[in-house]
C-alpha cells in the first residue's frame, strides 16, 4: 500500500517561513492535499490538488509537488497557525506533522 | 452554508456493530459530491474509511473493507457508516465529510463524534 512520510515536528519563528513536507513514491505524479488540525477541532482543507487554496484560506499558505516530496509552506508564520498538518493523497493520509511557532 | 453533523452511540461493546449517521444540512446529498468518513484515534492521526456517492457507489479502505458498510439516504439527506466487530483499536474520534471525488479532498467537515469500544 502507499504510503506518506512527513516529519513528527517542524518550528519556525514567528513572522519567517515554514515548510512541512510529505514524501511519497513518485508522489510528484499524484494529487495531494493538506490539512491543519487544531486542538479538539476537526481538520480543515488549506491545499487541494498540490496547490490550490480553498476560498478563506490566506494566500499565506501554498503548496508543492515534485518528485518524491510535496512541500506546504506557510509565510509569515503566526501564533494561530500553530497546529497538526496532514497530507492526503488517495485514501491514505500522511502520519501528521506538528508545527509549533516560536 | 453546508453543514455535516455526526449522531450516534458514544460507547460500544467489544465484538459489536459500531453504527453512527452523518446528516447534510444546506446541500442536497442527491446533488452531487462525495460523502466520506474519517476516523481518529486518541492522540494519533487521520484514517480514511471510505466514502460513497449518492447513487450508492462505495470506495472503502482496503484494511477495513471487511467490517465496513457505508450507506445512504438520500430521502433524509443522511449517509451512515457501519463498522461491525469492533475492538478497543476501533476507538476513535469519527468525521464524515464531503469531497468532490471518492479518494478526494476533504472540503467540509463535521465537528466529529467519540466513540469508545468498551465492556
Amino acid at each position: 500500500s502507499y504510503e506518506l512520510t512527513q516529519p513528527l515536528s517542524v518550528s519556525v519563528a514567528l513572522g519567517q517561513t515554514a515548510r512541512i513536507t510529505c514524501g511519497g513514491n513518485n508522489i510528484g505524479s499524484k494529487n495531494v492535499h493538506w490539512y491543519q488540525q487544531k486542538p479538539g477541532q476537526a481538520p480543515v482543507l488549506v491545499i487541494y490538488r498540490d496547490s490550490n487554496r480553498p476560498s478563506g484560506i490566506p494566500e499565506r499558505f501554498s503548496g508543492s509537488n515534485s518528485g518524491n516530496t510535496a512541500t506546504l509552506t506557510i509565510s509569515r508564520a503566526q501564533a494561530g497557525d500553530e497546529a497538526d498538518y496532514y497530507c492526503q493523497v488517495w485514501e491514505v493520509f500522511g502520519g501528521g506533522t506538528k508545527l509549533t511557532v516560536l | 452554508q453546508v453543514q455535516l453533523q455526526e449522531s450516534g452511540p458514544g460507547l460500544v461493546k467489544p465484538s459489536e456493530t459500531l453504527s453512527l449517521t452523518c446528516t447534510v444540512s444546506g446541500y442536497s446529498i442527491s446533488s452531487g459530491y462525495y460523502w466520506g468518513w474519517i476516523r481518529q484515534p486518541p492522540g494519533k492521526g487521520l484514517e480514511w474509511i471510505g466514502s460513497i456517492y449518492h447513487s450508492g457507489s462505495t470506495y472503502y479502505n482496503p484494511s477495513l473493507k471487511s467490517r465496513v458498510t457505508i450507506s445512504v439516504d438520500t430521502s433524509k439527506n443522511q449517509f451512515s457508516l457501519k463498522l461491525s466487530s469492533v475492538t478497543a483499536a476501533d476507538t476513535a474520534v469519527y468525521y464524515c465529510a464531503r469531497a468532490a471525488m471518492p479518494r478526494g479532498a476533504f472540503d467540509i467537515w463535521g465537528q466529529g463524534t467519540m466513540v469508545t469500544v468498551s465492556s
